[in-house]
């Protein structure tokens, strides 16, 4: 079962623009983490956010935690093609949850030349 | 490149039969999670290894089972292939059993037909 469902699945903007992508999910997590893929290979971490953080930044991304209504957003700003790729968030719920991460079903992004 | 390994690369199989998926983890890490990834979906858990014991199982049926060795390397073994088990297979290495940062490697696909 997927625990965060993305929003939007898919997005095209031109380089330059800003990317926005959402996540909502359903338990209490100890953090929440985003990651990039390209073309259905290997995942590549990208940022971590605790469950007592509120935004965080690492470059030109910028991610933020509202646990009061179990949602994140991930936004990259300033584009640029090599941003193609598919974002997923993943939830961490701790060792009681079974050791795992819960991924949601990803965003889809086109970045434009 | 993230330093995790994965062999081999592409394989087919046909219904019924048995596949072993084999991963090298990153230097330093001693703890390894496979996922399974549907084509257009989020990963989804299928077990974690920490020191040769597993630490945390998805809901996946006994036919799929693993190991981990004394070099933290790991195999993924599936039994009685069906048609559904095609997907794309990956593993992430990490430190100490946490799921703080998983560092990927680029997965095997496995057609099953």
């Amino acid at each position: 079962s997927q625990q965060g469902e993305e929003d939007p699945q898919a997005l095209s903007i031109q380089e330059g623009e800003n990317a926005t992508m959402n996540c909502s999910y359903k338990t209490s997590i100890n953090n929440l983490q985003w990651y990039r893929q390209n073309s259905g290979r290997g995942l590549v971490h990208l940022i971590l956010i605790r469950s007592n953080e509120r935004e965080k930044h690492s470059g030109r991304l910028r991610v933020t935690l509202d646990t009061s209504k179990k949602s994140s957003s991930l936004l990259i700003t300033a584009s640029r093609a090599a941003d193609t790729a598919s974002y997923f968030c993943a939830t961490d719920e701790g060792e009681a949850a079974g050791n795992k991460l819960t991924f949601g079903g990803g965003t889809r992004v086109l970045v434009k030349p | 490149e993230t330093g995790v390994t994965q062999s081999p690369t592409h394989l087919i199989k046909t219904r019924g039969q048995q596949v072993t998926l084999r991963c090298s983890s990153q230097s330093g890490h001693n703890t390894v999670s496979w996922y399974q990834q549907a084509l257009g979906q989020g990963p989804q858990f299928i077990f974690q290894y920490y020191r040769e014991e597993e630490n945390g199982r998805g809901n996946f049926p006994p036919r799929f089972s693993g190991l981990q060795f004394p070099n933290y390397s790991s195999e993924l073994n599936v039994n009685a292939l069906e048609l559904d088990d095609s997907a794309l297979y990956l593993c992430a290495s990490s430190q100490a059993a946490t799921n703080e940062k998983l560092f990927f490697g680029s997965g095997t696909q496995l057609s099953v037909l």
